[in-house]
């Protein structure tokens, strides 16, 4: 079946513990992505990754880190969270050889920083 | 700055009523455009979809939306609610180049209330 995993799926924290959420896909797409969803605001756009280790900044990229060393990988790395980091979080991914780009989300990652 | 203007942030509907979510977008140049629809405690799903053609466009669960570039707009609708359709649905635009980051820039969310 083809789909985007991610874990933990929720995930409660202390202020500056180093987190990794994980994202992986199966369908061999070239474009993954991770939003953080907050009340509101709809989902914003953390950063993104074109190919492998090809990554770069999204609208709020504050805080995260990302690597892309496989193609079905694209962790998101909270060095120090804070709890503005408060949110859920959602990893996508789409073929850059079909249009329009859909995206394909994952089931999300409830963060709680406290 | 692109951006997309969801009007309705809290629906709330009786079933069998018709709905309409309006969906504005401010984009230069080629745009895709998507309904998403989350159900309580569920992920993203793609309801549907457009990026040239009909500007009517049919999704899953007999949902359509009709694309008037001339007002950007992209408004989702659906002719008799259920009580199953209660969800929060967003509107996202994207370019439609081969290049850029293909960012989804999305609305703030309806929130829909079907009452049996």
């Amino acid at each position: 079946e083809a789909q985007v995993t991610q874990n933990p799926r929720y995930l409660i924290t202390v202020t500056g513990k180093k987190l990794t959420v994980t994202c992986s896909q199966n369908m061999n797409h070239e474009y993954m992505s991770w939003y953080r969803q907050d009340p509101g605001l709809g989902l914003r756009q953390i950063y993104y990754s074109m190919n492998v280790e090809v990554t770069d900044k999204g609208d709020v990229p504050e805080g995260y880190k990302v690597s892309r060393k496989e193609k079905r990988n694209f962790p998101l790395i909270l060095e120090s969270p804070s709890p503005n980091q408060t949110s859920l979080y959602f990893c996508a991914s789409s073929s850059l050889q079909v249009r329009p780009y859909e995206q394909y989300f994952g089931p999300g990652t409830r963060l709680t920083v406290t | 700055a692109q951006s997309v203007s969801q009007h309705n942030h809290h629906v709330i509907l009786s079933e069998a009523a018709s709905l309409e979510l309006g969906c504005n977008y401010s984009y230069g140049g080629t745009v895709n455009l998507f309904w998403y629809v989350q159900y309580p405690g569920q992920h993203l799903q793609l309801l549907l979809k457009y990026f040239s053609g009909d500007p009517l466009v049919k999704g899953i669960k007999g949902f359509e939306a009709e694309f008037i570039k001339s007002k950007f707009s992209f408004n989702l609708r659906k002719p008799s609610v259920q009580w199953s359709d209660t969800a929060e649905y967003f509107c996202a635009a994207g370019r439609g180049g081969r290049t850029g980051r293909r960012a989804l820039t999305f609305g703030s969310g309806t929130r829909l209330q079907v009452q049996p």
